[in-house]
């Protein structure tokens, strides 16, 4: 089975905070995503990796960047965090155009 | 520019069919379907690809009319297991291997 594991489940940081949001996936997948998730709006895509640092923008990097150094591991990092970035961020990872398998998500929470 | 879904909610009997839609304004390679249960990751039905076909999960099934580019989740005979939010991830050939996801439809099976 697959599994995709994000650091942590839940999260409260400051404004202004650097925050760092880690995935780990163990099925040697070349492609790792991370999404953020809001009532009514679905899942958005921040940033995604096809390769070890190799990253693209998705539809809402702005106020996010990403680092790829292993290919298992896809950190998501948010410089400055804002309270507009309270969300629930998911993970995922897959092989190719095949099914993205998701981490649990990270509830953040910024005060 | 997401995919819409509708409806937004339903509430079916056990035992009811429901029809889910989801429509892009852009011409799709591919369509993803997963579900995602409350408080957990989503989790991948299946995927169709261009061409029409049609696919089925227990049955649940799906089709996809790449010239209309629409595809529906089709829920017969519901069950209690059912519940849960369904989203639709969309692919386009320029996109490669990156899914935009619709706003999700909320479905509550009732005994």
């Amino acid at each position: 089975d697959v599994k995709v594991t994000q650091s942590s489940r839940y999260l409260v940081k400051r404004t202004g905070e650097k925050v760092f949001l880690e995935c780990v996936q163990d099925m040697d997948h070349e492609n790792m995503f991370w999404y953020r998730q809001d009532p009514g709006l679905g899942l958005r895509l921040i940033y995604f990796s096809y390769d070890v640092k190799m990253k693209e923008k998705g539809d809402i990097p702005e106020g996010y960047s990403v680092s790829r150094e292993k290919k298992e591991r896809f950190s998501l990092i948010l410089e400055s965090a804002s309270t507009n970035q309270t969300s629930m961020y998911l993970c995922a990872s897959g092989p190719g155009s095949q099914p993205q398998h998701f981490g649990d998500g990270t509830r953040l929470s910024i005060l | 520019q997401q995919p819409v879904q509708s409806p937004q909610a339903v509430i079916l009997r056990e035992g009811e069919d429901a029809v889910i839609n989801c429509s892009s304004s852009k011409a799709l390679y591919s369509v993803h379907w997963y579900r995602q249960k409350h408080g957990e990751a989503p989790v991948f039905l299946m995927i169709l690809l261009k061409g029409g076909e049609q696919k089925g999960h227990e049955k649940i099934s799906a089709s996809f009319n790449e010239k209309k580019q629409q595809s529906s989740l089709y829920l017969t005979a519901s069950q209690l297991s059912y519940s849960g939010t369904y989203f639709c991830g969309t692919e386009t050939q320029a996109a490669g291997n990156k899914l935009t996801f619709g706003g999700g439809t909320r479905v509550l099976v009732k005994p």
